[in-house]
C-alpha cells in the first residue's frame, strides 16, 4: 500500500490532454513538501519529469506540467504522443515517516 | 557527465544477505546525498534510505531499519547497500540515485541491479 495514491491507469488518444492525480495527506503533500514526477519506460530507470511541483528539468518538453493544491498534486500531459506511453510515478516527503514516499504508479496508454 | 554505475545482478537464497554497490563519477561525490530505492516486479518505487557521503550520516526507511546498512567509500566514490534476512518479497530491481541539493528529486539514477531471492 503506497503512501501516495495514484490511479492505476489512464488513457488518451494522440493529441489529447490527460491528467494523473496524486493524493497524499497532511503529513506529506499537505504539509507543503514538494511533489516530483517521474516517467518510466519498460526496463529502464525512472526519468525525472517534474521537480518542485511544477518545474521541468532541461530537455523535458513543455507538454508536461505539474501542479499542487492542498493534499494533492497533478501531472498534465498535453498533445499526447505515442512515445508518452509509460508508467508515471509521483514522489514527496513524509514528516511522520521521516522519509521519501511514492505513489503506486500510473500506466499511461496512448490509444 | 554524471554517472552512477551499479554492480551486477544477484541471485540469492531466503535468509541470506545481498550487497549492491554504486560507483559515482562526473561530479564531486561528497557534495550530494546518495539514495537507495527499489522496485518489485510490476510494482511502484520504494525508498530504502540515504547517506550523506560527506559526513556519513544515514537515514533508513522505517520498514527496513535493523535489516539494512548503507555505507560509503569516499576513496573510490562509491556507496553500498546491504540488505539482510532476505525473503521472496525482496526480489526487486534496486537503484541508487543522486539527491540534488535542497531537494529529494532524483535527476540521476543508476542502471538498476536485479536481486532475485529464490530457494
Amino acid at each position: 500500500q503506497s503512501v501516495l495514491t495514484q490511479p492505476p491507469s489512464v488513457s488518451g488518444a494522440p493529441g489529447q490532454r490527460v491528467t494523473i492525480s496524486c493524493t497524499g495527506s497532511s503529513s506529506n503533500i499537505g504539509t507543503g513538501y514538494d511533489v516530483d514526477w517521474y516517467q518510466q519506460l519498460p526496463g529502464t530507470a525512472p526519468r525525472l519529469l517534474i521537480f518542485g511541483n511544477n518545474n521541468r528539468p532541461s530537455g523535458v518538453p513543455d507538454r508536461f506540467s505539474g501542479s499542487k493544491s492542498g493534499t494533492s498534486a497533478s501531472l498534465a500531459i498535453t498533445g499526447l504522443q505515442a512515445e508518452d506511453e509509460a508508467d508515471y510515478h509521483c514522489q514527496s516527503y513524509d514528516s511522520r515517516l521521516n522519509g521519501v514516499v511514492f505513489g503506486g504508479g500510473t500506466k499511461l496508454t496512448v490509444l | 557527465q554524471v554517472q552512477l554505475e551499479q554492480s551486477g545482478a544477484e541471485v540469492t537464497k531466503p535468509g541470506a544477505s545481498v550487497k549492491v554497490s554504486c560507483k559515482a563519477s562526473g561530479y564531486s561525490f561528497t557534495a550530494y546525498y546518495i539514495h537507495w530505492l527499489r522496485q518489485a516486479p510490476g510494482q511502484g518505487l520504494e525508498w530504502l534510505g540515504w547517506i550523506n557521503p560527506n559526513s556519513g550520516d544515514i537515514n533508513y526507511a522505517q520498514n527496513f531499519q535493523g535489516r539494512i546498512t548503507i555505507t560509503r567509500d569516499t576513496s573510490i566514490s562509491a556507496a553500498n547497500m546491504e540488505l539482510r534476512r532476505l525473503n521472496s518479497d525482496d526480489t526487486a530491481v534496486y537503484y541508487c540515485a543522486r539527491g540534488d541539493l535542497g531537494s529529494y528529486a532524483y535527476a540521476y539514477w543508476g542502471q538498476g541491479t536485479l536481486v532475485t531471492v529464490s530457494s
